[in-house]
């Protein structure tokens, strides 16, 4: 199975802050990395596909990069509706599986 | 605009069986590959299984491997996940969503509310 590992698990930041959240893959899944948000109560929102193609309707200061096996998702400017938690996920293989959540949590 | 909305019993016991729905709407059902993803109180996500577009393929992750089945009606726009001999780790919140694709799913762009499923005794 490939182990998704995201870093850092919490972080606390400011509105306005840029935020960078990281996802290692074990092994090599080309661009096969996809990133939830999950807000509390609520189910998970596809946000990035592929890597990189942001979906229809989410704002552009979200953003992602990274192949092989290092992923990055970039928040520009933090927003108060951008509080939640952020999961990546492998689709390369299956069985699917996501990073254990990095919590994104009001300075 | 798509739509998915779980049902199923909510409380089970050890040893025990249930079976979730998923109400699809608003898409072309049987073009989509399936899945069901699960959350264990305060825990993270964790795929389930997922069947193709079709039905013909399905594949489940090790810890519900050999106690489950999933299935779909495509007239009916029906997804069903039927799990037995229930343990206490299978309570969760289980959620159907949508996959991108027909026969393989990468990756969930639709996802439903989600349905609390509790397994004690």
């Amino acid at each position: 199975d490939i182990q998704m590992t995201q870093s850092p698990s919490s972080l606390s930041a400011s509105v306005g802050d840029r935020v960078t959240i990281s996802c290692r893959a074990s092994q090599k899944i080309s661009s096969y990395l996809n990133w939830y948000q999950q807000k509390p109560g609520k189910a998970p929102k596809l946000l990035i596909s592929a890597a990189s193609t942001l979906q229809s309707g989410v704002p552009s200061r979200f953003s992602g990069s990274g192949s092989g096996t290092d992923f990055t998702l970039t928040i520009t400017s933090l927003q108060r509706e951008d509080f939640a938690t952020y999961y990546c996920q492998q689709g390369y293989n299956t069985p699917l599986t996501f990073g254990q959540g990095t919590k994104v949590e009001i300075k | 605009e798509v739509q998915l909305l779980e049902s199923g019993e909510g409380l089970v016991q050890p040893g025990g069986s249930l079976r979730l729905s998923c109400a699809a709407s608003g898409l072309t059902f049987s073009s989509y590959a399936m899945s069901w993803v699960r959350q264990a109180p305060g825990k993270g996500l964790e795929w389930v299984a997922s069947i193709s577009d079709s039905g013909g393929r399905t594949n489940f992750a090790d810890s519900v491997k050999g106690r489950s089945t999933i299935s779909r009606d495509n007239p009916k726009n029906i997804l069903y996940l039927k799990m037995n001999n229930l343990r206490v780790g299978d309570t969760a919140i289980y959620f159907c969503a949508k996959c991108r694709h027909p026969g393989y799913c990468y990756y969930m762009d639709v996802w439903g509310e989600g349905t609390t499923v509790t397994v004690s005794s």
